[in-house]
Formats: C-alpha cells, sequence, structure tokens
C-alpha cells in the first residue's frame, strides 16, 4: 500500500493563480481531511469527507473547495490565491476501526 | 466546537531526562487523544494515542495520560535521547465529524 499521496510536493502560485491539491488514498478508507499548517503552528481542518459524494466545511474553509467524487480521491481547489494561503497542506485519512489518521507527506505552497 | 491548549511552547531538556507536554481540551464528547511527533519538513507520525475509557497508556519510553474529569492529557517521555528533538502536537477528535483539533505544539531539544 502506498498509504495517503499528495501531489506536488511544492508550489509556488502568483496572486490571483488558481490550482487543485490532489490526494489519494488506496486503504479503502471513508473518512478524509484536508488540513494546512501554518508555520509554527498545528493544523487546521479545512475541509473534511465521511465518503465519497459527502464533504463539509471544518474551521478554515474560505478560499477552497473540494468534491469528492471516488473513495480514493480528494482534491482541494483553490480559486483566486491569496499570501494568507500561503502554508503547507496535509490530506489525510482515517481508519475507521482504529480512529487513526494517516498524513500524506504534504505540499508545501507560497503565493506571492 | 472542540478547543485544544498546548504547554509548554518549548521544551529543553538533558539527554536522559524525562520531558513531559501537557493538554487540556474544551469538548467532553472528545473520545480519542493523539500524539503527534513532526521533524522539519515531514508529516506528522502518530506515536501513541489513548481514548476516553483509558487513564494511561505506554509504550517502551513514552506514556500518556488522561484525566476525562479535569478535560486534560499529558505525554511523557523517559530517557529522553538526541533523536526525541521535533515538534510534539496533542490533538482531540470530535464525536461527529471524527476530525482532529490540534494543540498549537511543543518544540522539544534534547540536548546531549
Amino acid at each position: 500500500n502506498a498509504g495517503v499521496t499528495q501531489t506536488p510536493k511544492f508550489r509556488i502560485l502568483k496572486i490571483g493563480q488558481s490550482m487543485t491539491l490532489q490526494c489519494t488514498q488506496d486503504m479503502n478508507h471513508n473518512y478524509m481531511y484536508w488540513y494546512r499548517q501554518d508555520p509554527g503552528m498545528g493544523l487546521k481542518l479545512i475541509y473534511y469527507s465521511v465518503g465519497a459524494g459527502i464533504t463539509d466545511k471544518g474551521e478554515v474553509p474560505n478560499g477552497y473547495n473540494v468534491s469528492r467524487s471516488t473513495t480514493e480521491d480528494f482534491p482541494l481547489r483553490l480559486e483566486l490565491a491569496a499570501p494568507s494561503q500561503t502554508s503547507v497542506y496535509f490530506c489525510a485519512s482515517r481508519q475507521d476501526s482504529t480512529d487513526t489518521q494517516y498524513f500524506g507527506p504534504g505540499t508545501r505552497l507560497t503565493v506571492l | 466546537g472542540e478547543n485544544v491548549e498546548q504547554h509548554p511552547s518549548t521544551l529543553s531538556v538533558q539527554e536522559g531526562d524525562s520531558a513531559v507536554i501537557k493538554c487540556t481540551y474544551s469538548d467532553s464528547a472528545s473520545n480519542y487523544f493523539p500524539w503527534y511527533k513532526q521533524e522539519l519538513g515531514k508529516r506528522p507520525q502518530l506515536i501513541i494515542d489513548i481514548r476516553s475509557n483509558v487513564g494511561e497508556k505506554k509504550d517502551q519510553r513514552i506514556a500518556v495520560t488522561l484525566n476525562k474529569t479535569a478535560k486534560h492529557f499529558s505525554l511523557h517521555i523517559t530517557e529522553t535521547q538526541p533523536e526525541d528533538s521535533a515538534v510534539y502536537f496533542c490533538a482531540a477528535m470530535d464525536t461527529g465529524r471524527r476530525a482532529l483539533t490540534f494543540g498549537s505544539g511543543t518544540r522539544l531539544q534534547v540536548q546531549p
């Protein structure tokens, strides 16, 4: 199993550009999450999904959108990038039987 | 929503000493409390977790204690080693979203 994978690893965007952060898991987990981590801080929940076709907002959803068309994939879309979205983005999935969350390697995004 | 406070923000110990990191949470319905270790530029890695029906759990040099009444939990690392140096995060999982709310992190430095 590859676990949770994310692409790209790094990206620099200009203000106003858009992009999609990709997240895939091969563990057949229903729950998936997007967190952001600002420098020196803990992770904050952006969006989450309890299964294909079902998504909901977390603590900091403004400026982001998600979709979940399959169990495996949970992409995060940034529209009109702003400097405040400079952060490291982690995708995670949760194992139902243990509550353990498995994190992807992260995407480091800089908006200039 | 859930709020998790973590102390101290930095902790420096001598190799071989013990380290203790403390967290409090606000939502009495939270029932799962993991601890993550994060090295620079890496994803958070689960090191130990505890459920609300257990008061203490130990794994070699690492232990976690939970006081449900007071709504606080602590991480104890004994016989610290330089490779324990990292940022440690506590988290609490709510029963609704099954998403994690993270503390702000503790930077542990183990001096050889």
